[in-house]
């Protein structure tokens, strides 16, 4: 039982450039997450899921797409990287009861740095 | 709009020593309460959870947390640190308006001394 991987762990990007962070999730969880976190500024959720074949935005959607491919992936892409989306993101799977998240699990983070 | 906060960014502690890292939070009704920690490096580790019954929350590695509901506070114990309990503490209460969410306190950062 891996939990929630992510991949890839590191990555340097130049601007304009584009990728997709990956993330699964095995605990056969229906709610995915993806957040940032910068220096100061906490966890700031930028898209979820909550179940499969449906996203919704978080608090700092702009510059992000995602896609939920079933119930355990869901990736993070990055069309046009910009200097400003250099910070770790975490994927987050939870558990729910009748659509109340009880917990929280996160993946171990990708390293983003944009030049 | 609800809100969580942790007052202090920064706290040093002996090791051996007791430590209580503060969380409060803005809600009417009956919130459900976490705590995670963050090893340098790593991903957020759920510690505990307050949901409903017992104020008193035991959780993994030794802490503990108590919900006062007159104070809006659910603060994190543990009664001698190791140094290995180092890390970023984070608070998050689950978002009434969207349950599917949670709303995140700022983080607490804990140094050990030896």
């Amino acid at each position: 039982n891996a939990g929630v991987t992510q991949t890839p762990k590191f990555q340097v990007l130049k601007t304009g450039q584009s990728m997709t962070l990956q993330c699964a999730q095995d605990m056969n969880h229906n709610s995915m997450y993806w957040y940032r976190q910068d220096p100061g500024m906490g966890l700031r959720l930028i898209y979820y899921s909550a179940s499969e074949g449906t996203t919704d935005k978080g608090e700092v959607p702009n510059g992000y797409n995602v896609s939920r491919l079933n119930k355990r992936e869901f990736s993070l892409r990055l069309e046009s990287a910009a200097p400003s989306q250099t910070s770790v993101y975490f994927c987050a799977s939870s558990e729910d009861s009748r659509g109340l998240v009880t917990s929280q699990y996160f993946g171990p983070g990708t390293r983003l740095l944009v030049l | 709009a609800q809100s969580v906060t942790q007052p202090d960014i920064h706290i040093t502690v002996s090791e051996g020593a007791s430590l209580e890292l503060r969380c409060n939070y803005s809600y009417g009704a009956t919130p459900y309460l976490f705590w995670y920690v963050q090893s340098p490096g790593q991903g957020l580790q759920l510690l505990l959870k307050y949901f409903s019954g017992d104020t008193l929350v035991q959780g993994i590695k030794g802490f503990e947390a108590e919900f006062k509901r007159s104070q809006s506070s659910f603060n994190l114990r543990k009664p001698s640190v190791h140094w290995s309990d180092a890390a970023e503490y984070f608070c998050a209460v689950r978002n009434a308006g969207n349950n599917r969410k949670l709303i995140w306190g700022l983080g607490t950062s804990l140094a050990v001394n030896p």
